[in-house]
């Protein structure tokens, strides 16, 4: 079956490091793979995805690159801001490909970044 | 704003209570599911409806069932609420947009429910 490993937390960085929560991933079809966000007290945000092998997902300053050959996603951002404290979880998915909007996601166990200013 | 809405946000329980967590999206979506987060364990896959007139299983439905309403709203219903149930759930929908599919799923704010 399908599975998805990060890093455990908690991390905490100062405003402005550099930022690399580590995800694989085991799948037996060809997944897309996403990070997603949960901050304080709310439900899951999108932050970015990747459908295809080199692809490279990005957004708000975060980055994420579909490696096949080490199955993994790893999430990572240049300069951490305080505002990005928050819980994030990577995910695959196995893709309806005859073009249904229907897939499971399987997510992590989610990885809690605490930024101190 | 366009979402997904849970209703109760909140919600204590005595143990043996049953109880009804509502979720409804106005995004035409076809897809809806409903999940717990635990700590520590991530999110977890209780039901889900692919589509409208369909529910099916996932990784732990024990002490739940659902009801696919109509296209909007997808409900989770506890019938004996039991301790170990104390958690956050979350309801999501998915669906199409431009014709391709929308690869992220939008979540509601989820419902915290203790059981005791």
């Amino acid at each position: 079956g399908n599975s998805v490993t990060q890093m455990e937390g908690p991390v905490t960085l100062s405003e402005e490091a550099f930022l690399t929560i580590n995800c694989t991933y085991t799948a037996t079809g060809y997944p897309s793979l996403f990070w997603y966000v949960q901050y304080p007290g709310e439900g899951l945000q999108l932050l970015l995805k990747a459908t295809k092998a080199d692809d490279k997902g990005s957004n708000k300053g975060f980055e994420a690159t579909y490696r096949k050959e080490t199955t993994s996603f790893h999430l990572e951002k240049g300069s951490v801001q305080v505002s990005d404290s928050a819980v994030y979880f990577c995910a695959l998915s196995d893709l309806d490909r005859s073009g249904g909007s229907n897939y499971k996601l399987t997510f992590g166990k989610g990885t809690l970044l605490t930024v101190n200013p | 704003n366009a979402g997904v809405t849970q209703t109760p946000k909140f919600q204590v329980l005595k143990t043996g209570q049953s109880m009804t967590l509502q979720c409804a999206q106005d995004m035409n979506h076809n897809s809806m599911y409903w999940y717990r987060q635990d700590p520590g364990m991530g999110l977890r896959l209780i039901y889900y409806s692919a589509s409208e007139g369909t529910t099916d299983k996932g990784e732990v439905p024990n002490g739940y069932n659902v009801s696919r309403l109509n296209k909007r709203e997808f409900s989770l219903r506890l019938e004996s609420a039991a301790p170990s149930q104390t958690s956050v759930y979350f309801c999501a929908s998915s669906g199409r947009q431009g014709g391709l599919p929308n690869y992220g799923y939008t979540f509601g704010s989820g419902t915290r429910l203790t059981v005791v």
